[in-house]
């Protein structure tokens, strides 16, 4: 089993919508955790930290549940300029290597 | 500022030659990491020096990898007699104390 798992997609929304990904890790020494952005063929760019009281950024909202191990992205009003993959991240505690998700590709339509 | 470089961003070799990949991370960050991220795969840790500590090489999914870091800056990704399921985009990042900025990455492809 991989340490985190995401649907990878691909997920096609027209503009406007609202779009939510999910992820799910399997340690539970999990530590800290991140949306990460990469667009083709770019290095991914972090998105935002997820943290257990959830947080917001703009259009994205990103939830942590520690009990059930699972990580969301809520991206509201979603615009062309959104499409990318979009990549769950987790850091292992007493390890600084980050653990990526395979990642969520996603395309918004005009 | 300057970001995380890489060279070569393109690597064209043939299977069973040695390679080296370069990275020169932000200034003054202490923290160095190789990834590899394969055609349809995800992200993979190879190898992640910190400071003048030794360096966490759990990721390296062989022997012929290898990784040095000089003076505590400019890193070398050496993989030797390579192979073809070698072929991915190998990314560098550095850190100080938080976010992993990462280059451009250098695309390897063994024929």
């Amino acid at each position: 089993r991989k340490e985190v798992e995401q649907d990878p997609g691909p997920f096609n929304v027209p503009e406007g919508a609202t779009v939510a990904f999910n992820c799910t890790y399997s340690n539970s020494a999990s530590q800290s955790f991140f949306w990460y952005r990469q667009d083709c063929r770019k290095e991914p760019k972090l998105l935002m930290s997820v943290y257990s009281s959830g947080n917001e950024d703009g259009r994205f909202t990103a939830q942590l549940n520690r009990a059930s191990q699972y990580i969301s992205l809520l991206i509201r009003d979603s615009k062309l300029s959104d499409s990318a993959t979009y990549l769950c991240v987790v850091t292992i505690q007493g390890a600084q290597k980050l653990v990526f998700g395979q990642g969520t590709r996603l395309t918004i339509n005009p | 500022g300057a970001g995380v470089s890489q060279s070569p961003s393109n690597k064209v070799t043939e299977k069973g030659k040695d390679v080296e990949l370069r990275c020169d991370p932000i200034s003054g960050h202490t923290a160095l990491y190789w990834y590899r991220q394969s055609l349809g795969q995800g992200l993979e840790f190879l190898i992640y020096f910190q400071g003048n500590s030794a360096p966490d090489k759990s990721g390296l999914p062989s022997d012929r990898f290898s990784a040095e870091r000089t003076g505590g800056s400019v890193s070398t990704l050496t993989i030797q007699r390579t192979q073809q399921e070698d072929s991915a985009v190998y990314l560098c990042a550095s850190s100080s104390q938080g976010e992993q900025f990462f280059g451009p990455g250098t695309r390897l492809t063994v024929l």
